[in-house]
């Protein structure tokens, strides 16, 4: 177990609905990572939330947002859900402010089904 | 030119055998290398991380880091059934002050077989 919960687990929404999905981060880890995996890829980076702030994004509509909170506690919201969008979204908690020489764990991530 | 590029595989082993798992990425800025097993339908499992030239060795698991070629590998000792799974490699550029942004190959499919 990482320490790292995701809720929820599984979630069907319709197309052009809005989602909320949420994270706690590893007890110590100040830094939550959004990552978004489809089918047979790997994870792609989404973005990245240090000490409540957006500190980077990838290559993502702004449709996708977020939030952290004084826990270190993040959500990851998408608007206007398109088909693409459906795939296992991954939060990675870690330690920010070491030049990447840090571990991130992930949480066992929220399957989405947009239909 | 994909950022870390890995086989896809399947890389089919039989049990007790050494499975080989590789990986190269096109930037050479990363700083930190990173290996994580997923299994079907599960999140990604750290098993290693590796920063500096030469090898790194945990238990059955052996990361191999060659800065020079851009090439970074995993060596599975003693395989077992239990070992089937995705191996996922990653790679962080470490911006000192900046995020930690994992670029994530497509990952390599082992298969070990009894």
């Amino acid at each position: 177990e990482t320490g790292v919960t995701q809720s929820p687990t599984h979630l069907i929404k319709t197309r052009g609905q809005q989602v909320t999905l949420r994270c706690s981060s590893q007890s110590g880890h100040n830094t939550v990572s959004w990552y978004q995996q489809a089918l047979g890829q790997g994870p792609q980076f989404i973005f990245q939330y240090y000490r409540e702030e957006e500190n980077g994004r990838g290559n993502f509509p702004p449709r996708f947002s977020g939030l952290q909170f004084p826990n270190y506690s993040s959500e990851l919201n998408v608007n206007a859900l398109e088909l693409d969008d459906s795939a296992l979204y991954l939060c990675a908690s870690s330690l920010g402010g070491t030049g990447g020489f840090t571990e991130a764990f992930f949480g066992q991530g929220t399957r989405l089904t947009v239909v | 030119q994909k950022e870390v590029e890995q086989n896809s595989g399947p890389l089919s082993v039989p049990e007790g055998a050494i499975a080989s798992l590789n990986c190269t990425y096109s930037d050479r800025g990363s700083q930190s290398f990173f290996w994580y097993r997923q299994y079907s339908g599960k999140s990604p499992e750290l098993i290693m991380f590796i920063y500096s030239n030469g090898d790194k060795e945990d238990g059955r698991f052996t990361a191999q880091l060659n800065k020079a070629s851009q090439y970074v590998s995993l060596l599975i000792r003693d395989s077992q059934p239990s070992d089937s799974a995705t191996y996922l490699c990653a790679v962080n550029r470490g911006i000192v002050g900046g995020y930690n942004k994992l670029i994530f190959g497509a990952g390599t499919r082992l298969a070990v077989h009894p």
